[in-house]
């Protein structure tokens, strides 16, 4: 199995700019989590789905932020306009019901200057 | 609600030394409880989980007892190496059943540096 897989693995824009984050969660599993990692805020969840449907998005900063869950296989986590202070690292995790446990991608470190 | 304290780091040993990293939580229900490793630069990865009292999880030689009664699930290992540098994420998962099955909580995470 390949994992989770997320893209880019880097990214490098600046204010203001679209940043659009891509992950593909493992085949079967129907849940999948949005985090964000920095140094003051530690692992934070942004927003998770189940079977495709948004569950809880209360950690979501802001209306900047928005993520889809088109089909089972795909989301993205966009950014815009994107400002400084959402330079971190953006981390996708996915599980299936039956197992609970969380896989992490590799994750995208993000700059924005 | 839930929540996850673990114990403050950075924890700095020497090779083969015994560690131990706290964690306690609070949570309705049973949930199930989790270790996770971060090495530098990469995603988290599951360590080893329990998900009843009394179970003990391990793996790599480490070691977690999940203990109702105090609500801990401590992390152990009787020898650890310079490859163990980490960051290490205690977490629980949400009782079954309940619309946030599946969600984890999170400690904010322990820094782990062994030394030769």
């Amino acid at each position: 199995d390949a994992g989770v897989i997320q893209s880019p693995r880097h990214e490098v824009t600046e204010m203001g700019q679209e940043v659009t984050l891509r992950c593909k969660p493992i085949s079967g599993h129907n849940s999948l989590f949005w985090y964000r990692q920095t140094m003051m805020r530690g692992l934070e969840l942004l927003i998770y789905f189940n079977n495709n449907v948004p569950i809880d998005d209360s950690g979501m900063p802001e209306d900047r932020f928005s993520a889809k869950m088109p089909n089972a296989s795909f989301s993205t986590l966009k950014i815009q306009p994107s400002e400084p202070r959402d330079s971190a690292v953006y981390f996708c995790a996915s599980s299936s019901r039956r197992l609970e446990t969380q896989y992490f991608g590799p994750g995208t470190r993000l700059l924005v200057l | 609600g839930n929540s996850v304290t673990q114990m403050e780091g950075p924890v700095t040993l020497s090779e083969e030394a015994f560690l131990t990293i706290n964690c306690t939580y609070t949570a309705t229900g049973y949930p199930s409880l989790f270790w996770y490793v971060q090495y530098p630069g990469e995603g988290l990865q599951l360590l080893l989980k329990a998900t009843k009292a009394d179970d003990k999880g391990s793996n790599k030689g480490f070691e977690a007892t999940y203990r109702k009664e105090t609500t801990s699930f401590h992390l152990e290992k009787g020898s650890v190496q310079v490859s163990d540098s980490a960051v290490y994420f205690c977490a629980l998962s949400a009782p079954t059943g309940g619309t946030s099955y599946g969600k984890l909580t999170f400690g904010q995470g322990t820094i782990l540096t062994v030394h030769p």
